[in-house]
């Protein structure tokens, strides 16, 4: 069984406009990180954010934790026809391994 | 630096015939996790190995084993192939297991049951 819970299963959005994506999971963890998949291909890492840290940023990607209530966003700012794929939150509970989410399938249009 | 390597990255098989996926980490990686992919389950995880020894291994049946070697190459076998077994296997090497660092992944093989 997956970890947590990622929302919205899809989103369709304009090049150039923002999309956010949330993800939820139910133990403690160390740290949780997002991941990008393109057409069934294999992951690419984003980020990772401690689970002491509150966000993070690299490039146009900003990222949330709120380990109160369990829940992180990934944020993509002026999105690209590029940034069209899956995202997957996974979170370290410090066993040796991912609990993936169920992912997010973004679409931007051109 | 070269990425993870997978092999083969398609494979057709027959139901009950056994098959073994190879995964060559990142050089200097000791951490090698594998994953099973499927449109119905998402992302499983299957075992993890570091320096030759199984830390943690997921909920899958007795036929799904794995094994690393002492250059930290790891293989995953599944032995009497079921159509259930057809997905996406990823492989993902760290350099210290996770808990500080990210995990990079290999672009899978695709194994269909056929």
């Amino acid at each position: 069984s997956q970890q947590g819970e990622e929302d919205p299963q899809a989103l369709s959005i304009q090049e150039g406009e923002n999309a956010t994506m949330n993800c939820s999971y139910k133990t403690s963890i160390n740290n949780l990180q997002w991941y990008r998949q393109n057409s069934g291909r294999g992951l690419v890492h984003l980020i990772l954010i401690r689970s002491n840290e509150r966000e993070k940023h690299s490039g146009r990607l900003r990222v949330t934790l709120d380990t109160s209530k369990k829940s992180s966003s990934l944020l993509i700012t002026a999105s690209r026809a590029a940034d069209t794929a899956s995202y997957f939150c996974a979170t370290d509970a410090d066993d040796y391994k991912l609990s993936f989410g169920a992912g997010t399938t973004v679409t931007v249009r051109a | 630096k070269a990425g993870v390597t997978q092999t083969p990255r398609y494979l057709i098989k027959t139901r009950g015939q056994q098959v073994t996926l190879s995964c060559s980490p990142i050089s200097g990686h000791r951490s090698v996790s594998w994953y099973q992919q499927t449109p119905g389950q998402g992302l499983q995880f299957l075992f993890e190995y570091f320096s030759e020894t199984q830390r943690n291994k997921g909920n899958f049946p007795g036929r799904f084993s794995g094994r690393q070697f002492s250059n930290s190459r790891s293989e995953m076998n599944v032995s009497t192939l079921e159509l259930g077994d057809s997905a996406l296997y990823l492989c993902a090497s760290s350099s210290d297991g996770l808990r500080s660092t990210e995990a990079f992944f290999g672009q899978g093989t695709r194994l269909t049951v056929v």
